[in-house]
Order: C-alpha cells, then sequence, then structure tokens
C-alpha cells in the first residue's frame, strides 16, 4: 500500500491564482480529511469526508474547496490564493469517523505552498 | 485563548535523558488525548492516546492524563536520537470523531548523542 499520497510536494502561486492540491489513499477508507500547519497554530481542519459524495467544512473552510466523487480521492482547491494561504498543507485518512478518535488518522507527507 | 496550549521550545536534551512534553487545556470537556510524532518535512503519525486520567505505557513513552488539572505529559525514557521530531498533542471535542481534533502547536524535540 502506498498510503496517503499527495501532490505536488511544493508549489509557489501568485497572488488571485487558482490550484488543487491532490491527495489519494489506498487504503478503502471512510474518512478523508484536509489540515493546514502553520507555526505556532498547531494543525487546524480545513474541510472534511465522511465518504464519497459527502464534505463539511472544519475550522478554517474560507478560501477552500473541496468535492469526493471517489473514495479514494479528496481534492483541496484554492480559489483565489493569498498570502494569508501560505502553509503546509497535510490530507490524512482513517478506516471510520464512526470509530471516533481513537481511530488512528495516517497522514499524508505534505505540501508546502508559498502564496507570493 | 488557544483551547490547547503547548511549549514550543525547543528542547534539547542529551541522550539518554527522561524527556517530558506537557500540554494544558481549557475545556473540561476533552474526551480523548493523543499524542502525534512529526519527523522533519512528514506528516504527523499517531503514537498513543488515552481516555481516563493516569498512566499509559507503551514502550519507553507513558502518556499521562490529569482531568482535575487539565494537564497532560508525554514522558520519553532512556531518548534516542532517533526520538527527535515535533511532538504534537491533539484532544477530542465531545462526539468527535476525528473531525472534532483540536491540535497544540507542537514541541520541537532534539536528543544530542
Amino acid at each position: 500500500n502506498a498510503g496517503v499520497t499527495q501532490t505536488p510536494k511544493f508549489q509557489v502561486l501568485k497572488t488571485g491564482q487558482s490550484m488543487t492540491l491532490q491527495c489519494a489513499q489506498d487504503m478503502n477508507h471512510e474518512y478523508m480529511s484536509w489540515y493546514r500547519q502553520d507555526p505556532g497554530m498547531g494543525l487546524r481542519l480545513i474541510h472534511y469526508s465522511v465518504g464519497a459524495g459527502i464534505t463539511d467544512q472544519g475550522e478554517v473552510p474560507n478560501g477552500y474547496n473541496v468535492s469526493r466523487s471517489t473514495t479514494e480521492d479528496f481534492p483541496l482547491r484554492l480559489l483565489s490564493a493569498a498570502p494569508s494561504q501560505t502553509s503546509v498543507y497535510f490530507c490524512a485518512s482513517s478506516y471510520s469517523v464512526l470509530a471516533g478518535a481513537t481511530d488512528t488518522q495516517y497522514f499524508g507527507p505534505g505540501t508546502r505552498l508559498t502564496v507570493l | 485563548q488557544k483551547e490547547v496550549e503547548q511549549d514550543p521550545g525547543p528542547l534539547s536534551v542529551p541522550e539518554g535523558a527522561i524527556v517530558s512534553l506537557n500540554c494544558t487545556y481549557s475545556n473540561s470537556a476533552f474526551q480523548y488525548f493523543m499524542w502525534y510524532r512529526q519527523y522533519s518535512r512528514k506528516g504527523p503519525e499517531l503514537l498513543m492516546y488515552t481516555y481516563s486520567s493516569g498512566n499509559k505505557e507503551d514502550g519507553r513513552f507513558t502518556a499521562q492524563v490529569d482531568k482535575s488539572s487539565k494537564y497532560i505529559s508525554l514522558f520519553i525514557r532512556d531518548s534516542q536520537p532517533s526520538d527527535s521530531a515535533t511532538y504534537l498533542c491533539a484532544m477530542t471535542k465531545p462526539g468527535g470523531g476525528a473531525q472534532k481534533l483540536v491540535f497544540g502547536q507542537g514541541t520541537r524535540l532534539t536528543i544530542n548523542p
């Protein structure tokens, strides 16, 4: 199993550009999520999905869109990039959100995004 | 005020030392308490989780929860250079759920050979 994969690893955008961060998992996990990690802020939840076709907002959803058309993929779209979106983005998955917080979340390696 | 506070460090100790990493929290309703380890330029990985007050041991790692003081700790015995990483505490709000996780800021730990 490849686990959770993310592409690209690094990206530089100009203000106003849009892009999609890709996330895929091959573990047949129901639950997938996107976090951003900023210095001094820890990990903050952007959006999450409890299954194909079902998504919901996390703590910091503004400026981001998601969709979940398949179990495996959960892309994150930046609609109009802003410098405040400079961050490291992590995708994570777990077997089932119903299992509760003790269900191990597997994190991808991250995408480092810089918005100029 | 953040719901979960964690000293960002950095913390540097010699190999073999006992390391204590701590988090305080303000929401008494938090249910599950976790510790994640994150190596440089990698995603976090779950180390341990606990539910009730008390200690939980796993090899060289011990997680401790004191709900009366709203304080959790992770102890690392016989620390190794391979333990050098950022350690994040995390807690769940009631009814959660991975989507209810609240993370601390992380403490950067270096174990010197």
